[in-house]
């Protein structure tokens, strides 16, 4: 374990399905990412929370809504997806923006 | 945008030295990092430099920096089965503007052959 908890590890969902995925840390980080990781092309980041605000969008779907209640927690709530949005969700966080980070093992996203 | 490229596969034989090689576009960059990633993982820090330092080195693995050319290495000494996976380059800077953001490569797929 790393310190950044991911679950679930593994999800199949319908593209008319609404699901979440959930990150968790405890390493008393203030900054919280969502990265997309599809096979052979770079990280995508798609969100950025820094001390509970959202900082980047980087041009992401609305079906794809991040929510951050607090420092330790973030949630990526998923709806109507396509199966292009299939890849590994890669959550991760830092004391700081921008400093090394310390990430989740991912859940595996597989779209129907 | 700001931009991170490395080669996508590197082999070698286990017992030799590994070099994966990084260049990066962004001029503001602080820090620079590798990671590694194992099939079904998330990615791991293994090492990282400030980029006022040219060199670093932490046991097996030797971290060069030619800021002046933008461009990161990482040297893994005596290669072993276990160093098989993929390692990506990132770099600290502010590609949008707004956040300090890393920006990672596509990654190096090394394989080490017995």
């Amino acid at each position: 374990e790393t310190g950044v908890t991911q679950t679930p590890r593994h999800l199949v969902m319908g593209m008319t399905n609404k699901k979440s995925l959930k990150c968790e840390q405890h390493l008393g980080h203030n900054a919280m990412y969502w990265y997309k990781q599809s096979a052979k092309k770079p990280l995508e980041l798609m969100f950025v929370y820094s001390l509970e605000e959202r900082v980047e969008n980087n041009s992401v779907p609305s079906r794809f809504s991040p929510e951050c209640p607090n420092s330790s927690h973030l949630f990526l709530h998923l709806h109507t997806l396509q199966p292009e949005d299939s890849a590994l969700y890669l959550c991760a966080s830092s004391q700081g923006t921008g400093y090394g980070y310390t990430f989740g093992s991912g859940t595996r996203l597989t779209v129907v | 945008g700001e931009d991170v490229e490395q080669s996508l596969f590197l082999s070698v034989r286990e017992g030799d030295s590994s070099v994966i090689n990084c260049t990066y576009t962004d001029s503001s960059s602080t820090y620079l990092y590798w990671y590694k990633q194992e099939p079904g993982a998330g990615l791991q820090l293994l090492t990282y430099i400030f980029s006022n330092m040219d060199m670093k080195q932490d046991q097996r693995l030797t971290v060069l920096l030619n800021k002046k050319d933008k461009h990161l290495s990482l040297r893994i000494a005596d290669t072993q089965t276990g160093d098989s996976a993929i390692y990506f380059c990132a770099e600290a800077g502010f590609p949008s503007g707004s956040a300090r953001q890393l920006t990672f490569g596509s990654g190096t797929q090394l394989t080490v052959l017995p």
